[in-house]
């Protein structure tokens, strides 16, 4: 079984720049949520993709967007960024229960992404 | 609105000694309920999880963690700690199942 995979694992932008994040998700998983962890915080919900649709969506801005791919695997765009979006920006796969019930997220190593 | 709070961003414990990180949680229906790990330069590992089963849940490693609706707390203990166990724990709650709210995440330094 293949587990969660982002790339890249570093990445170096400065501001204004616009920055797509890769996710594979696990095998035989159909969703998978995005979160930004700032340095010395908990990891921050971004949106979630549940059979390439947007299911869910936290606190940020427009300039955040994804998509989700018939393989289930995952993009985080960024535009216009800041240097505040200066974070790991982590990936999280899961199957999606048709009858409610929280499955077990299985979080990738993340994308540490700075913007100078 | 959810909300995790995780008491004491620090905790210390010596090598062989009780485990005790406090989570306290709000939501406005009955939760999901998480224990990660996260190691430096890794993701997150799931320890444990409640969902409306037994109150008591055991995890990985040795951990467990209580669920008591009454007091809205989720705390993750464990007997005796092992040098390998130093690392950030964050607890995670999810009202719907989907979409998890984390705690700002609790450092444990094991003293040997």
């Amino acid at each position: 079984e293949t587990g969660v995979t982002q790339s890249p694992t570093h990445l170096i932008k400065t501001r204004g720049q616009q920055v797509t994040l890769r996710c594979s998700s696990q095998s035989g998983h159909n969703t998978v949520s995005w979160y930004q962890q700032a340095l010395g915080q908990g990891p921050q919900f971004i949106f979630q993709y549940y059979r390439e649709e947007e299911n869910g969506r936290g606190n940020f801005p427009p300039r955040f967007s994804g998509l989700q791919f018939p393989n289930y695997s995952s993009e985080l765009n960024v535009n216009a960024l800041e240097l505040d979006d200066s974070a790991l920006y982590l990936c999280a796969s899961s199957t999606l229960l048709g009858t409610g019930g929280a499955d077990t997220q299985y979080f990738g190593p993340g994308t540490r992404l700075t913007v100078l | 609105a959810q909300s995790v709070t995780q008491l004491g961003s620090h905790v210390s414990v010596s090598e062989g000694a009780l485990v005790l990180l406090r989570c306290n949680y709000s939501s406005s229906v009955p939760p999901y309920l998480f224990w990660y790990v996260q190691y430096p330069n890794q993701g997150l590992q799931l320890l444990l999880k409640y969902t409306s089963a037994a109150t008591l849940v055991k995890g990985i490693n040795g951990f467990e963690a209580e669920f008591k609706k009454s007091e809205t707390s989720f705390h993750l203990t464990k007997p005796s700690a092992h040098m390998s166990d130093a690392a950030e724990y964050f607890c995670a709650v999810s009202p719907t199942g989907n979409q998890f709210y984390f705690g700002t995440g609790t450092s444990l330094t094991v003293i040997p």
